[in-house]
């Protein structure tokens, strides 16, 4: 596709339950990124993949959240038991460089995930 | 963690006056990015400079950085209503692109 796309644009789940988030990243981007953004603040790194290097998972915040890359392009995002504080815009990037920084990120238009 | 940290966090100016939101980092850099976000949803790239750029332009915007003092600032010129928007720096570190917190800009009419 031509940009980044997100989906859903919005979830609204009911607490405990698990949501699956999906990122389709512009064709021939190596890197994706996972941030999520809680009302007003910045952005909040979870995960990176670059190409078939393992993840960077260090800003998952519990092990109710893990990600997947399949084929090197779509990833899937997946919130499990979903708490009140879960509930922010999950936004998905992605980038053709394989150095983090050294080339623009193009961003997804987000998830908003309220959990109620 | 938090790599850059922009200042101030809110600003308000008349419109047709300058913007200017500076951003501190805390370690070594390739670039340095800037990025525009509307309505809280996805980020719009405005503009890389690299370490041993110290000056970059691009239309109304012109970014600084100071590599000695892990400092940047961006300058928006001749502000215009759509500039409303939050403002955020962004770094590459450590196989990651960490952002910081943002300004809030706000233009008056």
């Amino acid at each position: 596709g031509a940009g980044v796309s997100q989906s859903p644009s919005n979830k609204v789940t009911e607490k405990g339950k698990d949501v699956e988030l999906r990122c389709d990243p512009i064709s021939g981007h190596t890197a994706l990124y996972w941030y999520r953004q809680s009302l007003g603040q910045g952005l909040e790194f979870l995960i990176y993949f670059q190409g078939n290097s393992a993840p960077d998972k260090s800003g998952l915040p519990s092990d109710r959240f893990s990600a997947e890359r399949t084929g090197g392009s779509v990833s899937t995002l997946t919130i499990q038991r979903t708490q009140q504080e879960d509930s922010a815009v999950y936004l998905c990037a992605s980038s053709s460089s394989r150095t983090p920084g050294n080339t623009e990120a193009f961003f997804g238009q987000g998830t908003r995930l309220t959990v109620v | 963690s938090q790599q850059g940290e922009e200042d101030p966090q809110a600003l308000s100016i008349q419109e047709g006056e300058n913007a200017t939101m500076n951003c501190s980092y805390k370690t070594s850099i390739n670039n340095l990015q800037w990025y525009r976000q509307n309505s809280g949803r996805g980020l719009v790239h405005l503009i890389l400079i690299r370490s041993n750029e110290r000056e970059k332009h691009s239309g109304r915007l012109r970014v600084t950085l100071d590599t000695s003092k892990k400092s940047s600032s961006l300058l928006i010129t001749a502000s215009r209503a759509a500039d409303t928007a939050s403002y955020f720096c962004a770094t590459g570190l450590d196989d990651k692109i960490i952002f910081g917190k943002g300004t809030r800009l706000h233009i008056l009419p």
